[in-house]
């Protein structure tokens, strides 16, 4: 249930494994990145955030890694539960606020 | 108090009509956002406000206006919309200073008719 380096809109786990949802972002500028869970109905949420001076931030069940190298981002969710379904997106953040969301993630969790 | 609150939650509005949807946070925050979000896309920014004052207008037709009464209020109006604007239009707020990420609202349904 893991895919490393490569987008995909769609990604199915079984529950209890781990997930990791991938990001491409464009702008070598940005100096933020936040990641968001979107379910049906709802706003986007906010799950965890990093600067552009970090590689790694750890959150409760959630890892941010920042690869400015190839410009990626990954969320790892540890454990993953059914309550993680739902569409996960990135957001990459210029000065003053203009934020750009990657495609996201559509991840279903199977129990 | 730590949410956005967005009204109404869901519009259905004819071509002609003048309408508005708002926006409220008492979280002290200073930078205020819209958004637009198609089906099964991401959403996309279309203006901010900060320390309400416009500061990014997202290149977004004039039949959207927004409007910031007051640092806990965003509003935006709309006029002669097009079927292709129904949309659900986000609210999202936040710090000044990066670092706190944004708080969305649930947002508005809009069909345009």
């Amino acid at each position: 249930g893991e895919s490393v380096g490569l987008h995909l809109p769609t990604l199915s786990v079984q529950e209890g494994d781990n997930s990791i949802i991938n990001c491409a972002y464009s702008n070598s500028a940005s100096d933020y990145f936040i990641w968001y869970k979107q379910e049906s109905g709802k706003g986007p949420q906010f799950i965890i955030d990093i600067r552009s001076n970090m590689d790694k931030r750890q959150g409760q069940r959630v890892t941010v890694l920042l690869n400015k190298t190839v410009k990626h981002l990954s969320l790892q969710i540890a454990a993953t539960q059914p309550g993680d379904s739902a569409v996960y997106f990135c957001a990459e953040i210029l000065n003053a606020g203009k934020s750009t969301f990657g495609d996201g993630t559509t991840l279903t969790v199977k129990p | 108090d730590t949410e956005v609150t967005q009204t109404p939650k869901h519009l259905v509005m004819g071509m002609t009509n003048k309408k508005s949807l708002k926006c409220e946070q008492h979280m002290g925050h200073r930078a205020m956002y819209w958004y637009k979000q198609k089906a099964k896309k991401p959403p996309e920014l279309m203006f901010v406000y900060s320390y309400e004052k416009l500061s990014i207008n997202e290149s977004v037709p004039s039949r959207f206006s927004p409007e910031c009464p007051n640092s806990s209020l965003l509003n935006l109006h709309l006029h002669a919309l097009q079927p292709e604007d129904s949309a659900l239009y986000l609210c999202a707020s936040s710090q000044i200073r990066q670092g706190d990420g944004y708080t969305f609202g649930s947002g508005t349904r809009l069909t345009v008719v």
